[in-house]
């Protein structure tokens, strides 16, 4: 089973800065694999991108996607209010199960 | 427009089974390259994969709860259900189902979740 690991565990900014959050698989995935989720406190999940890099419909570019197998990135440009939540990556390897990371809370500092 | 609302009980006691069922519309699960995942969400935790079940009515299983988990279409075609058996205290979460789509591009396939039910909360308690 692939292990996805997501730092920093919680990352505390300011509005306007440039938040960057890390996911490390415990094995090489390809990069079409890696997806990024936000949430939202009593929300679902929500796509934010898709194959490591490409935003899902509707995501502002301010955010965006990098890396490749094992590391990813998930970068916010100028964070804005709205943005402050909990993101997850999730791979979809060779196989089921597809895990997710243990997610990054961005708060506001 | 594609939506998928959950159902099911909101409390179980321990060593029953799980039933939840997820309606969904706006697409369809005979379509190749489309599947509806479960996934859930212990209180204050981190989501959790529990399996998917695709066009061609495959299904697919997080490798810990395989031996207690179910996941079948309905009949009428527009339904998942998700069948737990033995649930125990731990069991306790928001479960959500989710559209999966597997969309091949080249010879790369992306695979996610793009539209979500906003998920219903399951205690299990005697």
């Amino acid at each position: 089973e692939i292990v996805l690991t997501q730092s920093p565990g919680t990352l505390a900014l300011s509005p306007g800065e440039r938040a960057t959050l890390s996911c490390r698989a415990s094995q090489f995935i390809s990069s079409s694999s890696l997806v990024w989720y936000q949430q939202k406190p009593g929300q679902a999940p929500s796509l934010l991108i898709y194959g490591a890099s490409n935003r899902a419909t509707g995501v502002p570019d301010r955010f965006s996607g990098s890396g490749s197998g094992p590391d990813f990135t998930l970068t916010i440009s100028r964070l804005e209010s709205e943005d402050f939540a909990v993101y997850y990556c999730q791979q979809y390897g060779f196989s089921p199960p597809y895990t997710f990371g243990q997610g990054t809370k961005l708060e506001i500092k | 427009q594609v939506t998928l609302k959950e159902s099911g009980p909101a409390l179980v006691k321990p060593t029953q089974t799980l039933t939840l069922a997820c309606t969904f519309s706006g697409f369809s699960l005979n379509t190749s390259g489309m599947c509806v995942s479960w996934v859930r969400q212990p209180p204050g935790k981190a989501l959790e994969w529990l399996g998917h079940i695709d066009w061609d009515d495959d299904k697919y299983y997080t490798t810990s709860l395989k031996p207690r988990l179910t996941i079948s279409k309905d009949t009428s075609g527009n339904k998942v259900v998700l069948t737990m058996t033995d649930v125990d205290p731990v069991d306790t979460a928001t479960y959500y189902c989710a559209r999966m789509v597997i969309q091949s591009v080249g010879w790369l396939n992306y695979y996610y979740m793009d539209v979500w039910g906003s998920g219903t909360t399951v205690t299990v308690s005697s």
